[in-house]
């Protein structure tokens, strides 16, 4: 089955600086890769998501990679700010609509 | 358009009880998905549902947990007995069509505390 590797498990940034999370994945029929968000006692928010016919996709401060061959997809965060502090989660989809998350990152954005 | 609902919000029981969780998916999606997140990990899938038919049930503790989503709208996730480790956050989400990448709407979960 599906396997979500997501590092680092946390994260501490200054304000202004970038902020990069990496995951990889082990099923190659894996064609949907979404990013959650998700603050203290809150539902897991979607910020950005990437098929896998698409190399790259931006979003204002959001971007995400994915590399197919390698089996890796990374979210990059610039100007990074205290609001973008929480746990982020990496998830992969199979065809079938099964959804694996990572582990998450905590990331602290520190002023 | 209205999201997916869950019920209760908090739960606490001792632990042999049993319990029940409640969801109704937003209206039209066919998938619907119990995750299990223990405080400090991610979302764990316990079961997807295609209408009434399951899809992967492949990470429930089936010799405790049942789920059913017996007309394809809502469902209900069970644990009998309880255990001391279910306690965590069950999240129902749906989608309308997952495997074309669809998003997930996910609900507000039930907070269930086993003591």
């Amino acid at each position: 089955g599906e396997n979500v590797e997501q590092h680092p498990s946390t994260l501490s940034v200054q304000e202004g600086d970038s902020a990069v999370i990496k995951c990889t994945y082990s099923d190659s029929a894996s064609n949907y890769f979404p990013w959650y968000k998700q603050e203290l006692g809150k539902r897991p928010q979607l910020i950005i998501d990437i098929r896998s016919n698409v190399g790259e996709k931006k979003d204002q401060r959001i971007a995400v990679t994915l590399n197919k061959t390698a089996k890796h997809f990374s979210l990059h965060i610039t100007e990074t700010q205290p609001e973008d502090s929480a746990v982020y989660f990496c998830a992969a989809q199979t065809l079938w609509g099964k959804l694996q998350f990572g582990a998450g990152t905590q990331v602290v954005v520190t002023p | 358009e209205a999201g997916v609902a869950q019920s209760p919000r908090y739960k606490i029981i001792e632990k042999r009880q049993s319990v029940a969780f409640w969801c109704n998916p937003i209206s039209g999606h066919a998938t619907l998905y119990w995750y299990q997140q223990i405080l400090g990990q991610g979302p764990k899938l316990l079961i997807q549902f295609q209408n009434n038919g399951v899809v992967d049930d492949s990470q429930l503790p089936k010799d405790r947990f049942s789920a059913e989503r017996l007309k394809g709208v809502d469902s209900t996730l069970k644990i009998q007995p309880a255990k001391l480790e279910d306690s965590a956050v069950y999240l129902c989400a749906s989608s309308s069509n997952p495997g074309q990448g669809e998003k997930l709407f996910f609900g507000s979960g039930t907070q269930l505390s086993v003591l």
